[in-house]
């Protein structure tokens, strides 16, 4: 079946580290990838997604590459704030579903900046 | 630009008590969603819809029921609470298109006594 497996947090960084989420999926075909954020007493945001192999997601300074070799879609920033202090969840959309198909998605990953 | 609106954000319940979550678009999406969230979960869906008057069944619909008699609105109703059921509640949509990505709203935090 279709699935999202990632890294269990919590990750906790200093102010200007690199972040790295990994996130490895299992899925027929071509999935549709996405990445959402859900900040402290809120609903989810969407951050960036990529619909095709090689394809790069970004936004607010995020970045993550479709790699169908790896089946992976890795949440990258190269330099965190405290305002990035969050829930991060990657999910996908399996290809050739039917209309109204929901999002499958991992199980979220916390991380904490200090400054 | 209100997006998606879940009102009540709060509720608390007792066992046995039943009540109705209410989600609002204003977006003219086609499809509505409903998930709950639990602790080391994820997201997980209850209920969906792909359009006014359709609704089917998600990963874990047990001791739920939903409506979509409006095209802007998706009713989730909890007949008979029961602690299990103490989670947040996301309501979500998307245009006709099911690989567009979905608008959640800020949820519905329940606790059932």
């Amino acid at each position: 079946g279709n699935s999202v497996t990632q890294m269990e947090g919590p990750v906790t960084l200093s102010e200007e580290a690199f972040l790295t989420i990994n996130c490895t999926y299992t899925a027929t075909g071509y999935p549709s990838l996405f990445w959402y954020v859900q900040y402290p007493g809120e609903g989810l945001q969407l951050l960036l997604k990529a619909t095709k192999a090689d394809d790069k997601g970004s936004n607010k300074g995020f970045e993550a590459t479709y790699r169908k070799e790896t089946t992976s879609f890795h949440l990258e920033k190269g330099s965190v704030q405290v305002s990035d202090s969050a829930v991060y969840f990657c999910a996908l959309i399996p290809y050739g579903r039917q209309a109204g198909t929901a999002l499958i998605f991992g199980k979220g990953t916390t991380l904490s900046v200090s400054s | 630009n209100a997006g998606v609106t879940q009102t009540p954000k709060f509720r608390v319940l007792k066992t046995g008590q039943s009540m109705t979550l209410l989600c609002a678009q204003d977006m003219n999406h086609e499809y509505m969603y409903w998930y709950r969230q639990d602790p080391g979960m994820g997201l997980r869906l209850i209920h969906y819809s792909v359009g006014e008057g359709t609704t089917a069944k998600g990963e874990v619909p047990d001791g739920y029921n939903v409506s979509r008699l409006k095209k802007q609105n998706f009713l989730l109703g909890l007949e008979s609470a029961a602690p299990s059921q103490t989670s947040v509640y996301f309501c979500a949509s998307n245009p006709d298109s099911s690989r567009e990505p979905q608008h959640f709203g800020d949820g519905t935090r329940l606790s059932i006594l």
